[in-house]
């Protein structure tokens, strides 16, 4: 499967603030998805990243606060904008591999606190 | 609406003691429903893919089966290494839902030695 590396792991950060995380694949994936995993509760998906077009956002998630980028096949960004409290989460980068299916593989996530 | 839901939201085990969990799923077609592990502090590991009902997956002291309605993942026989979440996932058979999985709030298992 492949491995996929997020930075930052985790951060602090201040109300207002936005914060830029990255995810990396050591392959290229056609599909690249975005998911918040808020404490205690499972995962929502926020955005599907489309390589060289904009990115698909789910329902409650908007693009003036959750930015994307997916400038290749390898590489994506997600950015939490004007950050609060409420934004204090997981953020999960994912792949799938295969088109075919739906198996879906996971970063370590990047643990944001937001203060 | 699609929806997956999973029972129990906790669970404790003896070492040894084996027992199952559920994943109920309401989606308009099914291409696929998933069972992934996830340990604290990390993202969810893949564990097993299932496409239609009767089929089942084993690996280790885990199986995992699927009817019509729902899923579920036996432990056989479980360690304190098995401790985790265990979530539930589907990917629904429609236009609406292209492409998009669905992740159940999962059940924290947990074995006592």
């Amino acid at each position: 499967s492949a491995v996929i590396s997020q930075k930052p792991s985790r951060d602090i950060c201040q109300r207002g603030t936005s914060l830029t995380i990255q995810c990396q694949v050591d392959s290229q994936v056609t599909m690249m998805f975005w998911y918040r995993q808020q404490p205690g509760q499972s995962l929502t998906l926020i955005a599907t990243a489309n390589q060289g077009s904009e990115a698909t956002y789910e329902s409650g998630f908007v693009i003036d606060k959750f930015p994307i980028s997916r400038p290749n096949l390898t590489f994506s960004t997600l950015t939490v904008s004007n950050m609060s409290p409420e934004d204090s989460s997981i953020y999960l980068c994912s792949v799938r591999q295969d088109a075919n299916t739906g198996e879906l593989f996971f970063g370590e996530g990047s643990r944001l606190t937001v203060l | 609406e699609d929806q997956v839901t999973q029972s129990p939201e906790a669970l404790r085990l003896q070492e040894g003691e084996s027992s199952s969990l559920n994943c109920s799923y309401t989606v308009s077609g099914l291409r696929g429903l998933f069972w992934y592990r996830q340990d604290p502090g990390k993202g969810p590991e893949f564990l097993f893919t299932l496409y239609s009902a009767g089929e089942e997956k084993e690996k280790e002291r885990l199986k995992a089966t699927l009817t019509k309605k729902e899923s579920f993942l036996h432990i056989t026989a479980p360690k304190p290494e098995d401790s985790a979440t265990y979530l539930c996932a589907v990917q629904a058979n429609s236009e609406t839902s292209y492409d998009k999985v669905i992740f159940g709030p999962g059940t924290s298992l947990s074995v006592i030695p």
